[in-house]
């Protein structure tokens, strides 16, 4: 079936240095990509999503990157600090909105690490 | 959390049990949504709903139904919980929009 994934599952950065956290997609389908940062203990939480119709987007500190051609998605994370450590999932919605709004494939999930 | 309350929040229940999970929210959002989580697999569609008394499938619904009665409270049960279904259950909701904001998950031992 179709799948997210993930090309690394751990990351260790120094505080300060940029994080890109990779993330490769199945469906070509897929409307919205987001990206989700996850303490321990805690839910899922929303970082930025990104329209396929886009290439690039920016938030607070971080960019969303689609690569239609190669079906790639990367999150990059500017001055990377100790409460950037988390795990962070990329997921995919596909289908034609409706009744499929929310409906996720998650990959498996990044370890980010901070170090100090 | 987005106004999203899940409870309980931890619970050790006996193999071929019943077990009800309730997800309640106050965003007033249409859409919600069930997932569990487990290492090796991350997060993956239990059940969703799109309004009230509207449910569908996901993608691992089998042993899961779930009760929309009203657009604040979702409800999901396990019939006769099995080993398998240990995990941390959580609730999403969404609008409009594709992304979902999450609740603080619930975790189910099942004994």
């Amino acid at each position: 079936g179709e799948s997210v994934g993930l090309h690394l599952p751990t990351l260790s950065v120094q505080e300060g240095d940029n994080s890109i956290i990779n993330c490769a997609y199945s469906n070509s389908a897929s409307d919205y990509f987001i990206w989700y940062k996850q303490e321990s203990g805690k839910g899922p939480q929303f970082i930025i999503d990104i329209r396929s119709n886009m290439d690039k987007r920016q938030g607070q500190r971080v960019t969303v990157l689609l690569n239609k051609t190669v079906k790639h998605l990367s999150l990059q994370i500017a001055a990377t600090q100790p409460g950037d450590s988390a795990v962070y999932f990329c997921a995919e919605n596909f289908g034609a909105g409706g009744t499929s709004y929310g409906k996720l494939t998650f990959g498996q999930g990044t370890i980010l690490t901070v170090h100090p | 959390d987005a106004g999203i309350t899940q409870s309980p929040r931890h619970k050790v229940t006996e193999t071929g049990t019943p077990v009800t999970l309730r997800c309640h929210q106050t965003e007033n959002h249409r859409y919600m949504y069930w997932y569990r989580q487990d290492p090796g697999h991350g997060l993956r569609l239990i059940h969703y709903s799109y309004g009230v008394k509207d449910t569908d499938k996901g993608e691992v619904s089998d042993g899961y139904s779930v009760s929309r009665s009203k657009t604040e409270d979702f409800l999901l049960t396990l019939e006769s919980a099995t080993s398998s279904q240990t995990s941390v259950y959580f609730c999403a909701i969404s609008e409009v929009a594709a992304e979902a904001f999450f609740g603080q998950g619930t975790r189910l031992t099942v004994v």
